[in-house]
């Protein structure tokens, strides 16, 4: 069955230093993968998405996502953190049983310090 | 552009109570989604439907009822209101497959609603 982990509950980072949040996935078909962010008292809000073509994907807020299929990888990344850019961010897969559903990470705490 | 509205934004039940969370989308989306999400935890999905008239369970749908009479609303229903649905419930759209290749399969939520049953 298809599944994404985060193996990060927390990740901590000073403002201007690059971040990564990393997450695998497991799927038995062609992965569909999301990134999605979720403010204090907010819904999620969809970042990125890969489907096919090229391995880095450029989102919203100047996010992107590097897919590595020989390491089943998705991580997260930014060039330079920012304090507004702590949030709670959740990975997530396509299920391949359904194509309406997606499969949501538990999700990495993203806490930048000034 | 309003998206996806849930409503109320708070709401404390007694055990036995009964309620039914609002959810309207104005992005006329197949899909819909309810997911319940438990402090420090991710989303856990309860019901979706791909279209009025169609719904179906996730993964958590015990003590739980839906309805999907048309394509805006999707209406979540609480018949006796447990200490465990003491939650915060997010309502979601998707156009799924269809449309825009760069919306395809994208999820829209709500702001959710937070339920206490005490």
């Amino acid at each position: 069955a298809q599944s994404v982990a985060q193996p990060e509950d927390q990740v901590n980072v000073a403002e201007g230093n690059p971040l990564t949040v990393k997450c695998t996935y497991s799927v038995s078909g062609n992965p569909y993968l999301f990134w999605y962010v979720q403010y204090p008292n907010r819904g999620l809000q969809f970042l990125l998405k890969y489907i096919t073509g090229d391995n880095l994907v450029k989102g919203s807020y100047g996010f992107e996502a590097e897919f590595n299929k020989s390491q089943t990888s998705f991580h997260l990344k930014k060039p330079s953190a920012l304090v507004s850019d702590s949030a709670l961010y959740f990975c997530a897969v396509r299920d391949d049983s359904s194509a309406s559903k997606i499969i949501f990470g538990s999700g990495t705490r993203l806490s930048i310090r000034p | 552009n309003a998206g996806v509205t849930q409503t109320p934004k708070f709401r404390i039940l007694k055990i036995g109570q009964s309620m039914t969370l609002q959810c309207t989308q104005d992005m006329n989306h197949n899909y819909m989604y309810w997911y319940r999400q438990d402090p420090g935890m991710g989303l856990k999905l309860i019901y979706y439907s791909v279209g009025a008239g169609i719904t179906d369970k996730g993964e958590v749908p015990n003590g739980y009822n839906v309805s999907r009479s048309t394509t805006e609303d999707f209406p979540l229903r609480l018949e006796l209101a447990a200490p465990s649905q003491t939650s915060v419930y997010f309502c979601a759209s998707s156009p799924g497959t269809s449309g825009r290749a760069l919306a395809k399969n994208i999820q829209y939520f709500g702001a959710g609603t937070r339920l206490s049953v005490l």
